[in-house]
């Protein structure tokens, strides 16, 4: 079975500094992927970043990174810079790489950037 | 390019009515779809998944169900809508394993 943990449930950080999301996860695979979402107050999940972990370097999207520790099983989310449109809650999820397309996700970290 | 769509948007009922959601998808064949619950503030719980045509995995026993009559479009339904059924359904697809999923705008259900 596949869990992921998101020990942080709220988090508060002023316009333009930088924060750091947790996750952790545990499976049994090999290989499977990651990814953080975003959902702002309007409910609509966004894609914010893909990890596979079989490529050691971690990805990128313009001011989101992540910090993929493989033998740790453990997958933070960098925001730098943060904007007050980074507000929203932020979901860590694992998929399988070898057993189907479900992915299993964490119960959330909610994000508040403060002017 | 993708687009997926659900409606309604809103949707209030009294106990006891029937429920029926919908999920269409443009612009992809055979994707994989998902129908999700969540509670306020809480993460999302997996209640139906579809790989193709007429084919549903249930994930938790409940009175909803799920149909896929069509390659692109995901129904959510009940007979007999209970207090505890209200939340926001969200609708997912992907094209399979390794691939991200992409979430409709949802529906907020509040049974009355």
């Amino acid at each position: 079975a596949q869990t992921v943990t998101q020990s942080q449930p709220e988090m508060s950080v002023q316009e333009a500094e930088t924060v750091t999301l947790s996750c952790t996860y545990d499976t049994s695979e090999s290989n499977y992927y990651l990814f953080w979402y975003k959902q702002p107050p309007s409910r609509q999940m966004i894609l914010v970043i893909r990890q596979e972990a079989y490529k050691q370097q971690n990805a990128t999207e313009n001011r989101f990174s992540v910090n993929f520790q493989k033998a740790a099983k453990s997958f933070s989310l960098k925001i730098s810079d943060s904007q007050l449109g980074d507000t929203a809650m932020y979901f860590c999820a694992l998929g399988p790489g070898t057993s189907g397309s479900r992915l299993t996700f964490g119960e959330g970290t909610q994000l508040t950037v403060n002017p | 390019s993708q687009t997926i769509h659900q409606w309604p948007a809103t949707l209030v009922q009294p106990v006891g009515s029937p429920l029926s959601l919908e999920c269409t998808v443009e612009g992809t064949s055979n994707p994989n779809l998902y129908w999700y619950r969540q509670a306020a503030g809480r993460g999302l719980q997996l209640l139906f998944y579809s790989v193709g045509i007429g084919q549903i995995s249930s994930e938790v026993p409940q009175n909803l169900s799920a149909s896929r009559p069509q390659d692109r479009q995901f129904i959510l339904s009940s007979k007999k809508l209970l207090l505890s059924d209200s939340g926001f359904y969200l609708c997912a697809w992907n094209l399979g394993q390794g691939y991200e999923q992409y979430f409709g705008p949802g529906t907020r259900l509040t049974v009355t």
